[in-house]
């Protein structure tokens, strides 16, 4: 069964600070990884897929990682401004189609 | 193209009852996912219908059943309501291809209240 963790839980950042949230997880076997955002009681906004075979993937100041080899993934944004400040979901695509979701980082970015 | 979209937006209903969520996938997309989201916590998968049949299910009871039809919208039903089913209730739509590695677009949740 994949087991997905988000490390840290929550984190607070001055703006303008560079940061890094981390994915791990337990099985390798996964088709892509998927990073999205969650502003408090709405949906989910995909922000960067990686497909298995890939390595990285970059949109405007974020940056996504995979290491299926040690199951891990990072996701950097760099120059946080207060507007990122959301909760930020790692997802893995596996057979049968389904997402398999940390818990998620609550990242907060203050003025 | 129009998203994913769901109604209602909230919901408010007591034990015991039942309750039916609506879900109109993207257009083009042929493959509809329903997820829970307990308060603090990531999605939990619930279910997924390609081609108006169920196409895997997560680890919820048989009180959690769904629905999809020609025009590939989807619903999701649940019997006997408990106050644990309060939670986001998350569709996603998707184009299943031969290959799994489909994307999957999120509509904005159902948030579901049970008193």
């Amino acid at each position: 069964k994949q087991e997905v963790t988000q490390i840290p839980a929550a984190l607070s950042v001055p703006e303008g600070e560079n940061l890094v949230l981390n994915c791990s997880f337990t099985d390798s076997a996964i088709y892509n990884l998927q990073w999205f955002r969650q502003d408090p009681g709405k949906g989910l906004t995909s922000l960067l897929l990686i497909q298995s075979s890939q390595r990285e993937q970059t949109s405007g100041r974020l940056n996504a990682s995979l290491d299926k080899s040690s199951g891990r993934s990072t996701l950097y944004i760099a120059a946080s401004q207060p507007g990122d400040s959301a909760t930020y979901l790692c997802a893995l695509l596996t057979s049968g189609s389904r997402l398999t979701f940390g818990e998620g980082t609550q990242l907060t970015v203050n003025p | 193209e129009t998203g994913v979209t769901q109604s209602p937006t909230h919901l408010i209903k007591t034990r015991g009852q039942q309750v039916t969520l609506r879900c109109s996938s993207q257009s083009g997309h042929n493959t509809v996912s329903w997820y829970q989201q307990a308060l603090g916590q990531g999605p939990q998968f619930i279910f997924q219908y390609y081609r108006e049949e169920e196409n895997g299910r997560g680890n919820f009871p048989p009180r959690f059943s769904g629905l999809q039809f020609p025009n590939y919208s989807s619903e999701l039903n649940v019997n006997a309501l408990e106050l644990d089913d309060s939670a986001l209730y998350l569709c996603a739509s998707s184009h299943k291809r031969e290959t799994n590695t489909d994307t999957q677009y999120f509509g904005p949740g159902t948030r579901l209240t049970v008193l």
